[in-house]
């Protein structure tokens, strides 16, 4: 079975912070992929990353990055110098080749003060 | 259309009335899903359609949920004799091809509230 676990529930920072949302998966498949998506107060969740479990390198876009490490089935997301509107639910998401379920963490919510 | 239309987005409804929600998925995505959304939960999938193939209903969480797609396009999710544990966001999403591959558009979604 496929589990998303994100341990942080609400997470509070002050602008400009460093921040990191944490994200442990479970599987069994050798094959699977890993998501984060973003979902602001407007309530549409925003697609931010799909890694596949194949690549395990690093990805930076602008002040956002990913850790994916799978010796410890995490792939934790890293929003550098926060801003306010950055401030949402973050969604870590796992989805295995041959299931048509993608299963969501609980999601973490940020709130980044000005 | 430009992205992933859904209808109502909002509805209050008495309990034991049926409701409908409406999604409209971006043009030419084969794959289309449904998502309900509690009050500070994860994301819970319901069924999900793959082009003319049977759905994967196996999310659905009970005999009241159905949820239909007409010519590949629009969908329909119907709750029969709603009840308060109904209330919540449900949530469409579309894609290319089978999500691995591609990542999901969502729409806004229907917030529902069973009173």
């Amino acid at each position: 079975a496929q589990k998303v676990t994100q341990a942080q529930t609400e997470i509070s920072v002050v602008e400009k912070e460093d921040v990191t949302l944490d994200c442990v998966y479970e599987t069994r498949d050798t094959t699977y992929y890993l998501f984060w998506y973003k979902q602001p107060p407007s309530g549409e969740l925003v697609f931010l990353i799909r890694r596949n479990s194949f690549d395990e390198q690093n990805e930076i876009s602008g002040r956002y990055s990913w850790n994916f490490q799978k010796s410890t089935s995490s792939f934790n997301f890293t929003i550098t110098a926060s801003q306010v509107v950055d401030s949402a639910v973050y969604f870590c998401a796992l989805s295995e080749v041959d299931n048509n379920d993608m299963r969501f963490g609980a999601g973490t919510r940020l709130t980044v003060k000005p | 259309g430009a992205g992933v239309s859904q209808s109502p987005s909002n509805k209050v409804t008495e309990k034991g009335k049926d409701v409908e929600l409406r999604c409209d998925p971006i043009s030419g995505h084969t794959a289309l899903y449904w998502y309900r959304q509690s009050l500070g939960q994860g994301l819970e999938f319901l069924i999900y359609f793959q082009g003319n193939s049977a759905p994967d209903k196996s999310g659905l969480p009970s005999d009241r949920f159905s949820a239909e797609r007409t010519g590949g396009s629009v969908s329909t999710l119907t709750i029969q004799r709603t009840q308060q544990e109904d209330s919540a966001v449900y949530l469409c999403a579309s894609s290319l091809a089978k999500q691995p591959n591609y990542g999901y558009t969502f729409g806004s979604g229907t917030r529902l509230t069973v009173v």
